[in-house]
């Protein structure tokens, strides 16, 4: 079976750092991804790790331990566009993904 | 067109009718899927495809079906829908193998009354 466990929500200033945990249970996992999707939107993708340690893409770096089951998206500099849900995956078999409940961050001035 | 698009954008349906979710991409992605995201439970896979002619069962099927018969087309049917499937619904394309980008559609939001 397959779980993903993500904290609710979050509120921070702009410039700030937030991260994201995700800690994960599943059978056939070949990687974790991180998608974003702002209110009323389609998720887009972020990153993806499959082995373990840090990705960095701009302003985001995404982190996975997979002895731990565990990863993170880190968001620095923390912008108003960043105002989003954002969703870890653990990508299975048949290229499918399974998306964790989300995350709402809420920048604020 | 520029990747995949989705039709009706919004419905609303009388339980028990039948309705079909369109969806067409332009990419050429071999795997195709469908999502419904609902609050609080994020996205769960309904039925995925990884290449034209072939389909799979995703974690939450019952209610609905998918057919491939070419590589651009996903359409997903409802054939007697009921308020549970009341959702937001959202379907994806990925090239197959080792890449795991998911591109989404815009998404149709389907009220069952």
């Amino acid at each position: 079976g397959q779980s993903l466990e993500q904290p609710s929500e979050v509120t921070a200033v702009e410039g700030a750092i937030v991260q994201i945990n995700c800690t994960y249970q599943t059978s056939g996992f070949y990687g974790l991804s991180w998608y974003q999707q702002h209110d009323g939107g389609a998720p887009t993708f972020l990153s993806y790790n499959a082995l373990d340690g840090l990705e960095e893409t701009g302003r985001f770096s995404s982190f996975l331990s997979r002895s731990d089951s565990y990863g993170y998206l880190l968001l620095q500099e923390l912008q108003m566009k960043d105002s989003a849900s954002y969703f870890c995956a653990v990508r299975r078999g048949n290229n499918r993904l399974a998306f964790g409940k989300g995350n709402q961050v809420v920048v604020i001035p | 067109i520029a990747g995949i698009t989705q039709a009706p954008t919004s419905q609303i349906l009388a339980a028990g009718r039948r309705m079909t979710l369109r969806c067409t991409q332009d990419m050429r992605h071999n795997a195709m899927y469908w999502y419904r995201q609902d609050l609080g439970l994020g996205l769960r896979l309904i039925h995925y495809s990884n290449t034209a002619g072939t389909t799979g069962k995703g974690e939450v099927p019952d209610g609905y079906s998918v057919s491939r018969a070419n590589t651009d087309d996903f359409p997903l049917t409802l054939a007697s829908a009921v308020p549970s499937q009341t959702s937001v619904y959202f379907c994806a394309s990925s090239e197959s193998g080792a890449t795991d980008t998911q591109y989404f559609g815009p998404g149709t939001r389907l009220t069952v009354l």
